[in-house]
C-alpha cells in the first residue's frame, strides 16, 4: 500500500512531556499538510509544506509546536511540554499540487496519531 | 471559519439513495464545492467536487443549484459501509499561491441502517 502513513497510531504521555509523530506521504507528492481534530469536531488546518518549505502555519500552532519537513520527503510535528488541551487524532495529508494542469489536488489522509495527554 | 451548514445527521435505508444538503450561500464565483468523509478511526476521504455543473463519478453525484448557494450530495445506493461523517467545503482550492488547505465543518453524521 503507498498511501500515506503515521506513526505512531496511537500515543499516551503525561502532561508536561514532549512528543513527536511522523508522517510519510505519497512518494511524489510535493505538498503535506497536517490538521487536528478534536472529538466531534471537523479537523482544523496546522501548518503546511511545500516541498521542503513551511509555508503558512495556522494560529492553532502555538510555540511549543514544531513541524519539519527535511528533504521535502516525510514530516515530523512535535509538541513540546504538552498539555491536556493537546489531546486529539493528528492528521497528517499529501497532495501533488500543481501538477495536474491547474486543476484540483485531492488531498490523501493518513490514519492518524491519536495523542492523549494525561 | 467554515462557509457551510449541514445537518448534523441523517439516517437511511441501506439500498435506498443517500441525499446530503449543504448551505453555502457565501460562496464566491471562483470557489468550488467539495465533499469529503471520514469513517470511524480513518482520515478524511475525498470523495467529488464542482462548480456550477453537476458531477457525477464512481463514488456519488453532486448537485449544485443554480444559485451556487447550496448543493446536495447523492450516494445512489447506500451501502453500511457508507456510514460516515460528510463535510462539505468551499474553497478556491488551486493555483500556485493558494494555500490549498480544507476548511472543515463539523459535517453531517450519516448513518445507514439495515
Amino acid at each position: 500500500d503507498t498511501g500515506v502513513s503515521q506513526d505512531p497510531r496511537h500515543k499516551i504521555t503525561k502532561r508536561g512531556q514532549n512528543v513527536t509523530f511522523r508522517c510519510d506521504p505519497i512518494s511524489e507528492h510535493n505538498r503535506l499538510y497536517w490538521y487536528r481534530q478534536t472529538l466531534g469536531q471537523g479537523p482544523e488546518f496546522l501548518t503546511y509544506f511545500q516541498n521542503e518549505a513551511q509555508l503558512e502555519k495556522s494560529r492553532l500552532l502555538s510555540d511549543r509546536f514544531s513541524a519539519e519537513r527535511p528533504k521535502g520527503s516525510f514530516s515530523t510535528l512535535e509538541i513540546q511540554r504538552t498539555e491536556q488541551g493537546d489531546s486529539a487524532m493528528y492528521l497528517c495529508a499529501s497532495s501533488s499540487w500543481g501538477t495536474s494542469g491547474g486543476t484540483y489536488n485531492e488531498q490523501f489522509f493518513g490514519p492518524g496519531t491519536r495523542l492523549t495527554v494525561l | 471559519d467554515a462557509k457551510t451548514t449541514q445537518p448534523p445527521s441523517m439516517d437511511c435505508a441501506e439500498g435506498r439513495a443517500a441525499n446530503l444538503p449543504c448551505n453555502h450561500s457565501t460562496i464566491s464565483g471562483n470557489e468550488y464545492v467539495y465533499w469529503y468523509r471520514q469513517i470511524h478511526s480513518q482520515g478524511p476521504q475525498y470523495i467529488i467536487h464542482g462548480l456550477k455543473n453537476n458531477e457525477t463519478n464512481e463514488m456519488a453525484s453532486l448537485i449544485i443549484t443554480e444559485d451556487r448557494k447550496s448543493s446536495t450530495l447523492i450516494l445512489p445506493h447506500a451501502t453500511l459501509r457508507d456510514t460516515a461523517v460528510y463535510y462539505c467545503i468551499v474553497g478556491a482550492l488551486w493555483g500556485s499561491s493558494n494555500t490549498g488547505k480544507l476548511i472543515f465543518g463539523q459535517g453531517t453524521t450519516l448513518q445507514v441502517k439495515p
